[in-house]
């Protein structure tokens, strides 16, 4: 089974819809990111997780909340989805053991598009 | 934060060596050279990292500059496998501890 799963795989909705990507991790680890990935482009990072009580926004966090309900689960949501959101989504772990620096382990990534 | 500067695609044919250039003129001290690489319709994966001195492990080597301003990654004998999107990163070890920022990277094409 994968270390790292994402759900769901494929996701298409409607403008002004509420979407809820889920992750999952089996891996231990105590950090937890989510990016997305636009055509052509690298990936940004949108909100990450020290841990279940440090959630930081990144690069692009507007339009997006999260959710890290477990060690293993960190959510993103989409509160009111528009199009310029459709892109490809990508979660990913990390031990975070306190080293300077740091692998991070990622998802098979779900792909979001927004009508 | 320090960025790189990597060519937009590079060639090779399968069972060559292949080396990829990253530039990264203002990179400090502290700053972790990692190199990720992307198969098609995949997630990122993690292939080496390294501070100040050459790296080798299974996957590929990195060999980094004296005066850290450059490296390269090395991969041995090129696979059809290892056609893929391969980003060099810098990680600052204090600042920037645990975060990623991905360029547009290089694609590597592999032929038979």
């Amino acid at each position: 089974d994968a270390d790292v799963t994402q759900t769901p795989r494929n996701r298409i909705t409607k403008t002004g819809k509420r979407i809820m990507l889920e992750c999952s991790q089996t891996k231990g680890h105590d950090r937890m990111y989510w990016y997305r990935q636009d055509p052509g482009l690298g990936l940004r990072l949108i909100y990450y997780s020290f841990d279940v009580k440090d959630i930081n926004k990144g690069e692009i966090s507007d339009g997006y909340s999260v959710s890290r309900q477990a060690q293993a689960k960190f959510s993103l949501s989409l509160e009111s989805a528009i199009p310029n959101q459709t892109a490809l989504y990508f979660c990913a772990t990390s031990r975070g053991s306190g080293r300077f620096t740091d692998t991070q382990y990622f998802g098979p990534g779900t792909r979001l598009t927004v009508l | 934060d320090a960025k790189t500067t990597q060519p937009n695609s590079m060639e090779s044919n399968e069972e060559e060596p292949v080396h990829l250039p990253c530039n990264h003129s203002t990179i400090s001290g502290t700053d972790y050279i990692h190199w990720y690489r992307q198969l098609p319709s995949q997630g990122p994966e993690y292939v080496i990292h390294g501070l100040t001195s050459n790296v080798n492990n299974r996957m590929a080597s990195l060999a980094i500059a004296e005066d850290r301003k450059s490296s390269t990654l090395i991969l041995h004998r090129a696979t059809l496998r290892d056609a893929a999107v391969y980003y060099c990163i810098l990680e600052n070890g204090g600042t920037s501890y645990g975060k990623l920022t991905f360029g547009q990277g290089t694609i590597l094409t592999v032929h038979p």
